[in-house]
């Protein structure tokens, strides 16, 4: 099976802008969650997608948000950067139910903002 | 609010040793621990995790020890080897109906010296 795979994995913009970060989860998972990890926060939980609807949020301010697809895969997006939105962004998939608990890691979209 | 507080931040030990990672967490309604290990420039990848109504698990040379009255638990990595320098993360997740969102711990960053 393909991992989780996430595009672009580099990515650098700019003060005010806006950018959308995309995640395909491995085949057969049908929940996607997204972290963001900086050295000084660690990793830290952004949201959680199950079946298209928004399942969990962390404690992020509302210029980050979700969206899942019918396909399972996922995207982000932050409006109106600021320089401390640079980080790793990591997308995990897994199954769903207690028995279930295994998530899988991409190998994350760097952001840098300038 | 940190709530898994993980320890030391950083260690240096010898090929052959063993190394010692150790978490704490606070909140009673996590029921799922895992341990994830991250080489740079790749996503955490789970290692071994534990539920809490088992005292240790051990997987090759790794083992987690968990003490559900002190809301310990615990990574040993026996016969450290120099592949094993990583950042190791603990984590804990909660009830099914929470979701999947995992709590991270700080991370450990792991030398091993041959």
């Amino acid at each position: 099976k393909a991992g989780v795979t996430q595009t672009p994995r580099y990515l650098i913009k700019t003060r005010g802008q806006q950018v959308t970060l995309s995640c395909s989860p491995i085949s057969g998972h049908r929940s996607v969650s997204w972290y963001q990890q900086t050295p000084g926060q660690g990793l830290q939980f952004l949201f959680e997608y199950f079946s298209e609807t928004q399942r969990n949020k962390g404690n992020f301010p509302g210029r980050f948000s979700g969206r899942q697809f019918s396909n399972s895969r996922s995207e982000m997006n932050v409006s109106t950067l600021e320089l401390g939105d640079s980080a790793l962004y990591l997308c995990a998939s897994g199954l769903f139910g207690a028995s279930q608990e295994t998530q899988y890691f991409g190998p994350g979209t760097r952001l840098l903002v300038l | 609010q940190q709530q898994v507080k993980q320890s030391p931040q950083s260690l240096i030990v010898q090929k052959g040793g063993i190394s010692i990672i150790n978490c704490a967490y606070e909140n009673t309604a996590f029921d799922y621990f895992p341990w994830y290990q991250q080489f740079p420039g790749k996503g955490p990848a789970l290692l071994i995790a534990i539920r809490p109504d088992v005292s240790e698990k051990k997987e090759g040379r790794f083992t987690i020890s968990f003490n559900k009255s002190a809301k310990q638990f615990s990574l040993h990595i026996m016969d450290s080897q120099p592949g094993d320098s990583a950042t190791y993360f603990c984590a804990a997740k909660g009830w099914e109906a929470a979701g999947n969102k995992l709590t991270f711990g700080g991370g450990t960053r792991v030398l091993v010296k041959p």
